[in-house]
């Protein structure tokens, strides 16, 4: 069965960039049936999906979040990546990758599976 | 914008049945999903579109849909339950997720 784990930094300075990668294991993340994505919860909050990316290279992003975003993947390595640049406090948060299924057609489905999460907290 | 409407808290007492709404204006074209998280834990998906239920889920876990609005119905509540339910779907369009603000369950 599949599992992901995140790493991240923990604690950034604003106006830096956030860098995380999510490494899996137990399978290949190189299947047409997922998206690569990744969502945050704020402390005390609910949950806001940052975006989700296929491995053929269709990638779909929370319009309010699309300007600083990036997310990548290296099937070599079996992972995939975030970036989120010009950080400010808003930005602390929990941070989730997942994969989320999909059909032939590349709907957006169920996040079906997630990585424990990791923290990042944004400093001025 | 589209958006996805769940109430803040819901509370029950164990034994009875939980009904958590969900209300978006793109739900009759999309699929809906849910959630549940229990403190310091990852979400874990309990319902496939609108009324599927995953393997190893509960049966006791069911959903529904009708219109602009998705149910989800937790029969016969135990303490365990107590959690956070989010729903989950897409814009009209299918190009963005949406999640509800999440329904805090408490069990009384």
């Amino acid at each position: 069965q599949l599992q992901l784990q995140e790493s991240g930094p923990g604690l950034v300075k604003a106006s830096e960039t956030l860098s995380f990668t999510c490494t899996a294991s137990g399978g290949s993340i190189r299947s047409r049936s997922y998206f690569w994505g990744w969502i945050r919860q704020p402390p005390g909050k609910g949950l806001e999906w940052i975006g989700s990316v296929h491995y053929s290279g269709n990638a779909f992003y929370n319009p309010s979040l699309k300007s600083r975003v990036t997310i990548f993947g290296d099937t070599s390595k079996n992972q995939f990546s975030l970036k989120l640049t010009s950080v400010t406090a808003a930005d602390t948060a929990v941070y989730y990758c997942v994969l989320q299924a999909t059909d032939d057609r590349l709907r957006l489905e169920a996040f079906d599976i997630w990585g424990q999460g990791t923290m990042v907290t944004v400093s001025s | 914008s589209d958006e996805l409407t769940q109430p803040p808290s819901v509370s029950v007492s164990a034994g009875q049945t939980a009904r958590i709404t969900c209300s978006g204006d793109a739900l009759p074209k999309q699929f809906a999903y849910w959630y549940q998280q229990k403190p310091g834990q990852a979400p874990v998906v309990i319902i496939y579109k609108d009324s599927e239920r995953p393997s190893g889920i509960p049966e006791r876990f069911s959903g529904s849909s009708s219109g602009t609005t998705v149910t989800l119905t937790i029969s016969g509540v135990q303490a365990e339950d107590e959690a956070d339910y989010y729903c989950q779907s897409a814009d009209s369009s299918g190009t963005y997720v949406i999640f509800g603000g999440g329904t805090k369950l408490t069990v009384l």
